[in-house]
């Protein structure tokens, strides 16, 4: 079964524009609720963060903001850029902080 | 540190052949992992272990086989390889600290085709 659903399958934005990346989870026994980023022909990379007991993260240009009680996260670019162009990925942590349950993905084009 | 490595980058099997996709890293992690990543559907877990000596199964285990005789290796074994396990498979890493989020460290990945 799906635990993590992500939306949308795919978005263009305009350079400095905002991207906006949702996921809705079903078990609420998650610990974290990180995103990854991946280039073509590499591997997931760790991108941000949250914990279920804040309501918000930034770092740089990169927001995830958490809404337990509606069970949804997403992640917002702020000011996006074209080296911003990949695919990311929501994923759900559970037991202890290791194993990961990931989304579908986003695959995300900045044009400018 | 090298991080991840995984080998081979490519390759490409007969219905019926088995192999074995090699994963190493030199960050001394607890945690090792492999998931394969299909169009569409995100990546999978297929097993993974929480230390030398000590595997479990992922949400999709079956076809696979994997051991840990080191802290360093992580090493995949398709037994009889099928059309179904054609993916691009990829291993990570991470310390294994409870109640804390530990990134995982991906490798490049092995593209595998099965014909």
């Amino acid at each position: 079964q799906q635990q993590v659903k992500q939306s949308p399958q795919s978005l263009i934005v305009q350079k400095g524009g905002i991207s906006i990346i949702n996921c809705a989870y079903e078990n609420t026994a998650f610990d974290y609720f990180p995103w990854y980023q991946q280039f073509p022909g590499k591997g997931p990379a760790l991108l941000i963060a949250i914990r279920p007991d804040v309501s918000e993260k930034k770092e740089g240009r990169f927001t995830i903001s958490f809404n337990k009680s509606a069970k949804q996260f997403s992640l917002h670019i702020m000011d996006s850029q074209p080296g911003d162009s990949a695919t990311y990925f929501c994923a759900v942590i559970t037991g202890g902080g290791n194993k990961l349950t990931f989304g579908t993905g986003t695959q995300l084009k900045v044009e400018l | 540190n090298a991080g991840v490595t995984q080998t081979p980058k490519f390759q490409v099997l007969k219905t019926g052949q088995s192999m074995t996709l090699q994963c190493a890293q030199d960050m001394n992690h607890e945690y090792m992992s492999w998931y394969r990543q299909d169009p569409g559907m995100g990546l999978r877990l297929i097993h993974y272990s929480v230390g030398a000596g000590i595997t479990d199964q992922g949400e999709v285990p079956n076809g696979y086989n994997v051991s840990r005789s080191t802290t360093e290796d992580f090493p995949l074994r398709l037994l009889s390889a099928a059309p179904s396990q054609t993916s691009v498979y990829f291993c990570a890493s991470s310390y294994s600290q409870r109640s804390a989020y530990n990134e995982q460290f991906f490798g490049p990945g092995t593209r595998l085709t099965v014909l």
